[in-house]
């Protein structure tokens, strides 16, 4: 497994401004990822954070609004930029591990953050 | 259509009994299917995994895959009010190296 935390793990802002979340994970993942969960509704997909390269973006979402970091193995940062109360939400960071099975068999399995609860007024 | 389907609920289910959470998924190069549990305000916590055809114990909870009719259930035994969570299932596609979330299912365990 992994211990992940995230910062912060809630806030209020005001429409236009941006807010950066943090995460950090407690052991070397290659696979980090941003979601969003809105109130009611499932996990979203943001992006996938790639060390050392840019983050590969889902379908609706763009690296100017969502701006993402990657500098090492066990850190990131989503930014959400020109904030607006549409981007009000629980924003969540995730890792994928992977775990031995058995002697031979191995298997990824994902892990989450706490969540940043983020309300835009 | 969406890779993988969920009822959203609620299943409510009274102390003791059985609840039965079903998922659907749409990809045959599915390789690996999770079950997260999800309480109100928290973030999903992993309950368990599987990977082959069958049923898979942990505790309370049994996993059950038939990739034939590309569905995976989790059983929860003897209910608790405490098992009142939303339920996600999730598979991973090996291919794109992603998981795929359903919308979950709500549980309510009444006492």
């Amino acid at each position: 497994s992994a211990v992940i935390s995230q910062k912060p793990s809630r806030d209020i802002c005001q429409r236009g401004t941006s807010l950066t979340i943090q995460c950090q994970v407690d052991s070397q993942v290659t696979m980090m990822f941003w979601y969003r969960q809105q109130p009611g509704q499932s996990l979203t997909l943001i992006a996938t954070a790639n060390q050392g390269s840019e983050a590969t973006y889902e379908s609706g979402f763009v690296i100017d609004k969502f701006p993402i970091s990657r500098p090492n193995l066990t850190f990131s940062t989503l930014t959400v930029s020109n904030m607006s109360p549409e981007d009000s939400s629980i924003y969540l960071c995730s890792v994928m591990v992977e775990g031995s099975i058995s002697q031979f068999a191995y298997q990824e399995t994902q892990y989450f953050g706490p969540g940043t609860r983020l309300l835009v007024l | 259509q969406k890779e993988v389907e969920q009822n959203s609920g609620p299943l409510s289910v009274p102390e003791g009994a059985i609840a039965s959470l079903n998922c659907t998924y749409s990809d045959r190069g599915s390789q690996s299917f999770f079950w997260y549990r999800q309480y109100s305000g928290k973030s999903p916590e992993l309950i368990m995994f599987i990977y082959s055809n069958g049923d898979k114990e942990d505790g309370r909870f049994t996993a059950q895959l038939n990739k034939a009719s590309q569905y995976v259930s989790l059983l929860i035994r003897d209910s608790q009010p405490s098992d009142s969570a939303t339920y996600l299932c999730a598979v991973l596609l090996y291919n794109f190296n992603k998981f795929y979330f359903g919308s979950g299912t709500k549980l309510n365990v009444k006492p």
